[in-house]
């Protein structure tokens, strides 16, 4: 079984600062690690995603994460965040050949002007 | 990206009555589907997993008459919530996947039930 932890449910941040959301997992098998961004009242979209290979993952609108297996971290970051990156934010992971994904309670990224 | 098309996006219904929400691939073949029920401010609770042409197996704790699935095609899975009440409002989200490569989650909409 997997589990995922995201350690701050909220995280206020200035337009044009930068932020990182932080996500842990736990897992007895290999992982597939993903973060999804939801805005109001719409469907999860996919930010990125780590199948293997290089640990660092980029991703859509300029996120990017850092797969880290000996800390269980995946935590997603962004340099410079905008008005428009306002949402709430999932990590979730994927063990094995089974499809299946497990969320975190998600993130609430606030950016103010 | 692949697309999910998930219909309809707002439904309120009577007590009582049953409603329908239908979940598309459009543009893959749709091998497993997810459905998943999120309550507000909170993660997604996956509900059930629904194979095309098998029986949907749900996850522990999920009422089986009460959230039907049908998967009878590889492009369509339907959640039909019988008999609903308000304890039942929530945002449905469904997933599918083709089941090949790293296809695992591409998402739908949203459904926003709410039961008077």
């Amino acid at each position: 079984a997997q589990s995922v932890t995201q350690l701050d449910s909220q995280v206020p941040v200035f337009e044009e600062a930068p932020v990182e959301l932080r996500c842990n997992y736990s897992s007895s098998v290999s992982v597939y690690l993903f973060w999804y961004v939801q805005y109001p009242n719409q469907g999860l979209q996919l930010l990125l995603k780590y199948l293997s290979g290089s640990t660092l993952v980029k991703g859509i609108n300029g996120f990017e994460a850092e797969f880290n297996k000996s800390q269980t971290s995946f935590h997603l970051r962004k340099p410079s965040v905008h008005i428009s990156d306002t949402a709430e934010y999932f990590c979730a992971v994927r063990g094995g050949s089974n499809y299946k994904l497990t969320f975190g309670k998600g993130t609430l990224l606030t950016v103010n002007p | 990206g692949a697309v999910v098309s998930q219909h309809p996006s707002r439904v309120i219904c009577k007590s009582g009555t049953s409603v329908k929400i239908e979940c598309r691939s459009l543009d893959f073949q749709a091998t497993t589907m997810f459905w998943y029920r999120q309550f507000p401010k909170q993660s997604l609770m996956l509900m059930a997993t629904s194979n095309e042409g098998s029986k949907a197996t749900y996850e522990q704790g999920v009422e089986k008459d009460k959230f039907l699935i049908n998967h009878a095609s590889l492009t369509l899975s339907t959640l039909t919530v019988t008999s609903a009440h308000p304890e039942d409002s929530s945002f449905y989200i469904c997933s599918a996947t083709s089941g090949t490569g790293d296809l695992g989650a591409f998402f739908g909409q949203g459904t926003r039930l709410t039961v008077v």
